[in-house]
C-alpha cells in the first residue's frame, strides 16, 4: 500500500537547522510530488510548501522563503524537508504528503505520520 | 494568497445528525478544493477531492458541493467516529495550497 514513513521527533535549540525525512512505499517516486504541513500546537494546518520528485522543482511558502529547503533522493524514494534558524514559534508536528502533479489537482493523500520538531532553549 | 474562511469554527452534535460545514474562499477557485479530516494525534486523511468528489474508501454519508467562492462539506447522518476536526483546502493557486481554520467536531 502507498505509505509515507517520516523520521523521528526533533528537539534543537533557537537558531539551529532540523532535517526531517519522508521515505515513500507502493508508488512511483517520481510520478508525484511531495508537500510539506505543518501544525503548531493546538494550532491549524499550514502549508509549507511542494517538491516536484520528477524534476526536483519547489514552491514554498513566502513566509518560509530563504529559510526552508526541500529536496528528494530518488534513489530511495526519500523526501527532505530543511528549515534553518529555528524560533520557538516554529515548534510544530511536521507533515508530508504525496501530492499530485498539475494545477487544480494537488490534493494531498496519503500523508506521514507526522514529526514533532520542538525549538527550545 | 488565497483566503479560506471555515464556519462554523466549532460545532457540538449529536449522533445522527446531518452537519454542514461552510468553507468560502476571498477569490473564485471554480471547483479546485479538498476536504479533510483529522482526528486528534493524527495525520489529516483526504475525504473529497475537486470539491464533489468522494475519496475511495470514504463512507457515502459524507458528501462535498460548491464552486466558485462557497463550498460545503455535509454529513448526513453523524456517526461516533465522525468526531474530528476538519479542513478545507483551495487547490486553485500554484504558489500557496491554503487551508482553511478549522472545524471542530464534537458530541453534544
Amino acid at each position: 500500500q502507498v505509505q509515507l514513513v517520516q523520521s523521528g521527533a526533533e528537539v534543537k535549540k533557537p537558531g539551529a537547522s532540523v532535517k526531517v525525512s519522508c521515505k515513500a512505499s507502493g508508488y512511483t517516486f517520481t510520478s508525484y510530488g511531495i508537500s510539506w504541513v505543518r501544525q503548531a500546537p493546538g494550532q491549524g494546518l499550514e502549508w509549507m510548501g511542494w517538491i516536484s520528485a520528477y524534476n526536483g522543482n519547489t514552491n514554498y511558502a513566502q513566509k518560509l522563503q530563504g529559510r526552508v529547503t526541500m529536496t528528494t533522493d530518488t534513489s530511495t524514494s526519500t523526501a527532505y524537508m530543511e528549515l534553518r534558524s529555528l524560533r520557538s514559534d516554529d515548534t510544530a508536528v511536521y507533515y508530508c504528503a504525496r501530492t499530485n502533479y498539475g494545477s487544480g489537482n494537488r490534493w494531498f493523500d496519503p500523508w506521514g505520520q507526522g514529526t514533532l520538531v520542538t525549538v527550545s532553549s | 494568497d488565497i483566503q479560506l474562511t471555515q464556519s462554523p469554527s466549532f460545532l457540538s452534535a449529536s449522533v445522527g445528525d446531518r452537519v454542514t460545514i461552510t468553507c468560502r474562499a476571498s477569490q473564485g477557485i471554480s471547483s479546485y478544493l479538498a476536504w479533510y479530516q483529522q482526528k486528534p494525534g493524527k495525520a489529516p486523511k483526504l475525504l473529497i477531492y475537486a470539491a464533489s468528489t468522494l475519496q475511495s474508501g470514504v463512507p457515502s454519508r459524507f458528501s462535498g458541493s460548491g464552486s466558485g467562492t462557497e463550498f460545503t462539506l455535509t454529513i448526513s447522518s453523524l456517526q461516533p467516529e465522525d468526531f474530528a476536526t476538519y479542513y478545507c483546502q483551495q487547490l486553485n493557486s500554484y504558489h500557496a495550497l491554503t487551508f482553511g481554520g478549522g472545524t471542530k467536531v464534537e458530541i453534544k
